[in-house]
């Protein structure tokens, strides 16, 4: 089974504080994604990465950035958070060759609850 | 412009009967579809998901039915349990994105004993 890993399932952190948030697969997987979640707005895309040291902006990276320094570790970070930052993040991993349908198949982490005070 | 809707933002069904949650796309050059349920809580877990080349495909009590000139896909719990009460998400891609999905805003199913 895939295992997606995040470092905390609850955060509390006030405004202007660096926030990192660190998720961890286990199943060799080259591609990995951050998204948010709000409620009424689904899943968001903030950043994902198809490789090492690789990244590509998803539809929300406006206040976020991201280090992909190992295969299997991807990390969020937020420079200085605002409290329109808090929301659940979600981190997955999937397969993807590009060639082979059903790889883009992503399995999610089990979320980070942030709070920005 | 969102490419992934669903419209129904909540549903509630009688346990042992069935649900349907519908979800609608504009993009013709999406070619895979997926289906996740999430709780609260916890992050999505992938669910079933269809081919563009198929209209249909099946595992147990969930079926996921597509319909490309409508550019609508469904997902069919027969029959309903408690237990799947939970937000569901569709989402779709398109082959040559980096395996990126796009997601819809989600349906909250609840099944009442």
């Amino acid at each position: 089974d895939v295992k997606v890993t995040q470092s905390s399932r609850y955060l509390v952190k006030r405004t202007g504080e660096k926030v990192f948030l660190e998720c961890v697969q286990d199943m060799d997987h080259e591609n990995m994604f951050w998204y948010r979640q709000d409620p009424g707005l689904g899943l968001r895309l903030i950043y994902f990465s198809y490789d090492v040291k690789m990244k590509e902006k998803g539809d929300i990276p406006e206040g976020y950035s991201v280090s992909r320094e190992k295969k299997e570790r991807f990390s969020l970070i937020l420079e200085s958070a605002s409290t329109n930052q808090t929301s659940m993040y979600l981190c997955a991993s999937s397969l993807y060759t590009g060639y082979q349908l059903g790889t883009d198949t992503q399995y999610f982490g089990p979320g980070t609850r942030l709070t920005v005070l | 412009d969102q490419q992934v809707k669903q419209n129904s933002p909540s549903l509630s069904v009688q346990e042992g009967r069935i649900s349907i949650l519908n979800c609608d796309y504009t993009n013709s050059m999406f070619d895979y579809f997926l289906w996740y349920k999430k709780y609260p809580a916890e992050g999505p877990t992938f669910l079933i998901s269809i081919s563009s080349i198929k209209d249909k495909n099946e595992d147990g009590r969930f079926t996921v039915f597509l319909n490309k000139s409508a550019k609508h896909l469904s997902l069919h719990i027969v029959p309903s349990q408690p237990g799947d009460s939970a937000v569901y998400f569709c989402a779709a891609s398109e082959g040559n994105q980096g395996g990126k999905l796009i997601f819809g805003q989600g349906t909250e199913l609840s099944v009442k004993p």
